[in-house]
């Protein structure tokens, strides 16, 4: 099983700033096959970035995500309200697919 | 538009058996592979188990397998999740999730409480 750590815990910023989250593999996930998930109290998940680097639809350009191997990264260059959640990074290169614990974004 | 809707959950007694169901509509189901993720109180994300658009493969986390059994109706593009033998750890909200891999549709989930 590929175990993926998420770094930091918990982000605290302000609206305007930019975000850097990070996922680490414990083994190279295959065609980097590695996603980003928003998620907020009550809702849904719901899909930000595919393939590491790829947008879902209807996803702004202020998400991004980069990295291949075991190391990924998530950038938010301009926080917005909207944007305060939770975050998850999924690996599905494996048939066991898992997830890491998440990064909490909250308001300064 | 693309709907999932979860159905099935509730109180249920450590052993006792559960099926959760999704229905769905606005896509073609039987070209989809679909997968049930969980999330229990105050904690993340985990896959459950996975199903091809055909059912011919299904894959289950360690925590569930043995137990749990994923299965399709693709003539009333309809999966399933039955939760036999649940324990108190099994308590969660369940979604259901269009896609093996990626997760791009999601249903609003269905709560499942494991108590005596």
């Amino acid at each position: 099983e590929i175990v993926l750590t998420q770094s930091p815990g918990t982000l605290s910023l302000s609206p305007g700033e930019r975000a850097t989250l990070s996922c680490r593999a414990s083994q190279n996930i295959t065609n980097d096959f590695l996603a980003w998930y928003q998620h907020k109290p009550g809702q849904a998940p719901w899909l930000l970035m595919f393939g590491a680097s790829s947008r879902a639809t209807g996803i702004p350009d202020r998400f991004s995500g980069s990295g291949s191997g075991t190391d990924f990264t998530l950038t938010i260059s301009r926080l917005e309200p909207a944007d305060f959640a939770v975050y998850y990074c999924q690996q599905y290169g494996s048939s066991q697919i898992t997830f890491g614990p998440g990064t909490k974004v909250d308001i300064k | 538009q693309v709907k999932l809707v979860e159905s099935g959950g509730g109180v249920v007694q450590p052993g006792r058996s559960l099926r959760l169901s999704c229905a769905t509509s606005g896509f073609s189901f039987s070209s989809y592979g679909m997968h049930w993720v969980r999330q229990a109180p105050g904690k993340g994300l985990e896959w459950v188990a996975s199903i091809w658009f055909d059912g011919s493969r299904k894959y289950y986390a360690d925590s569930v397998k043995g137990r749990f059994t994923i299965s399709r109706d693709n003539s009333r593009k309809t999966m399933y999740l039955q939760t036999n033998s649940p324990r108190v750890e099994d308590t969660a909200v369940y979604y259901c999730v269009r896609g093996v891999g990626i997760g791009d549709y999601w249903g609003q989930g269905t709560l499942v409480t494991v108590s005596s």
